[in-house]
């Protein structure tokens, strides 16, 4: 287990909604990424979040926004779901600052629109 | 061209042998290569880190890197069943996690009894 837990584990919603994830990062980690994983592909990065601020954006729409805390937990939302937002999504906890560190996934969200 | 290519199998071998897995990629920038095995439906859990180039090795697992081919490679030895899994080969430019990770799109390996 790598201490990063992601709630809700699945969620199903509607075409058109407003869906909020949730991340917590392993402890003494400041630094949460956020990925979606599409079937049969690997994880594409969305955003990180360092210090509370976007630290960095993969190519995806204004509609992808994120949240970090002062805890360093982490929000992911996504406004007017599509068809294909349908995904698991996960997120990953590191510690930035430092030489030679890791990302630690968490077991992810899966999230399917209708 | 993809950042990083990956041969997505599916990749079938008896229980005892050596799997070899590979990864190309075209950004020369890349300095942090990881392997990560992920079981269906769960999260990616990190295998193997790799600064730069070379081999490291962890029990059954070994990675290699040639930076000046731009390839990477995990080797499992004494495979399992339980090595089953799609094993997804990452990278970064900057400080292993700092930016972001580059992924390849997995290799699923089915290791028979």
């Amino acid at each position: 287990e790598t201490g990063v837990t992601q709630s809700p584990t699945h969620l199903i919603k509607t075409r058109g909604q407003q869906v909020t994830l949730r991340c917590s990062s392993q402890s003494g980690h400041n630094t949460v990424s956020w990925y979606q994983q599409a079937l049969g592909q690997g994880p594409q990065f969305i955003f990180q979040y360092y210090r509370e601020e976007e630290n960095g954006r993969g190519n995806f729409p204004p509609r992808f926004s994120g949240l970090q805390f002062p805890n360093y937990s982490s929000e992911l939302n996504v406004n007017a779901l599509e068809l294909d937002d349908s995904a698991l999504y996960l997120c990953a906890s590191s510690l930035q600052g430092t030489i030679n560190t890791e990302a630690f996934f968490g077991q992810g969200t899966r999230l399917t629109v209708v | 061209q993809k950042e990083v290519e990956q041969d997505p199998g599916p990749l079938s071998v008896p229980e005892g042998a050596i799997v070899s897995l590979n990864c190309t990629y075209s950004n020369s920038a890349f300095q942090y290569f990881m392997w990560y095995r992920q079981y269906s439906r769960k999260g990616p859990e990190l295998l193997m880190y790799t600064y730069s180039s070379g081999n490291k090795e962890d029990g059954r697992f070994t990675a290699q890197v040639d930076k000046s081919s731009k390839y990477i490679s995990l080797f499992i030895r004494d495979s399992q069943p339980s090595d089953s899994a799609t094993y997804l080969c990452a990278m970064s430019d900057s400080g292993g996690s700092n930016y972001k990770l580059t992924f390849g799109k997995g290799t699923l390996l089915t290791v028979n009894p």
